[in-house]
C-alpha cells in the first residue's frame, strides 16, 4: 500500500517559474526522500530529510518537512525544461528499513 | 561502478509462460528491493532483502511470484505462470545501510518492462 499522496497530480509551468509539490503521509517516519523519474527511466534520488529536520536545500531544490502535519513539500526554483519529469516522495516508516513511495507529481516545464 | 543492472529491459511473453527478471545490485550494498510500477497502482514494494535474506515479502501479490537472492551480486524475480495483469515495469534498487535516519537512499536500475499477452 502507498504511504504518501502527492498534490498536485500534474503541474505545468513555464521555464523560470518555481514549481511546488506537496506530499502527505500516514505514519511516523525515520526520514522522507524525494525522487525524480524521467520518462522510461529508473528513479533517481534527489534529497533526503530526516525526521528531526525541518528544511533542507540542495542546489535549486528546497524541501520542508512538518512531522506534526505529516507533510512535506518540494520546491524547484527557476525551473528548466530539463526538469520535466515525475517527482515522487517516499518515506521510511518508523522502525522499518523499507521505502514506500507516494503517487507522484508529473511536472511539465515549457520552454 | 556501473550502477544497478537489470535484465531484460523488455520482455513480451504469452499468458502462462514463466518470466524471470534479473538484477545485479551495486557492489557493497546490503539491501536489495524489488518494486513494480503501473499506472493504476503506482510504485509498489514487492519484496526486499538485507544481506541476501528476505526481510519482508508482504507486497508479493500471489504465490505465482517468487524472489531469490543467492548471493550479494544477484537477485531474481520469477513469475510462474504469468498473467496479463502482471504487465508492468519491474524495478530493482539497492542501498547501503548507514544508520536508521539515513535508511532508504535507493539506487534504481532502469527497469524491466514486462508485457504479458
Amino acid at each position: 500500500s502507498q504511504q504518501g499522496e502527492e498534490d498536485p497530480q500534474a503541474l505545468s509551468i513555464q521555464e523560470g517559474e518555481n514549481a511546488t509539490m506537496n506530499c502527505s503521509y500516514k505514519t511516523s517516519i525515520n526520514n522522507l526522500q524525494w525522487y525524480r523519474q524521467n520518462s522510461g527511466r529508473g528513479l533517481v534520488h534527489l534529497i533526503l530529510i530526516r525526521s528531526n529536520e525541518r528544511e533542507k536545500h540542495s542546489g535549486r531544490l528546497r524541501v520542508t518537512l512538518d512531522t506534526s502535519k505529516k507533510s512535506s513539500s518540494l520546491l524547484i526554483t527557476a525551473s528548466r525544461a530539463a526538469d520535466t519529469a515525475s517527482y515522487f516522495c517516499a518515506t521510511v516508516p518508523y522502525n522499518t528499513d523499507k521505502l514506500i513511495f507516494g503517487t507522484g507529481t508529473r511536472l511539465q516545464v515549457f520552454p | 561502478d556501473a550502477g544497478v543492472i537489470q535484465s531484460p529491459r523488455h520482455e513480451v511473453t504469452e499468458m502462462g509462460q514463466e518470466v524471470t527478471l534479473r538484477c545485479k545490485p551495486i557492489s557493497g550494498h546490503d539491501y536489495l528491493f524489488w518494486y513494480r510500477q503501473t499506472m493504476m497502482r503506482g510504485l509498489e514494494l514487492l519484496i526486499y532483502f538485507n544481506n541476501n535474506v528476505p526481510i519482508d515479502d508482504s507486497g508479493m501479490p500471489e504465490d505465482r511470484f517468487s524472489a531469490k537472492m543467492p548471493n550479494a551480486s544477484f537477485s531474481t524475480l520469477k513469475i510462474q505462470p504469468s498473467e496479463p495483469r502482471d504487465s508492468a515495469v519491474y524495478f530493482c534498487a539497492s542501498s547501503l545501510w548507514t544508520g536508521a535516519s539515513n535508511t532508504g537512499e535507493l539506487f534504481f536500475g532502469e527497469g524491466s518492462r514486462l508485457t504479458v499477452l
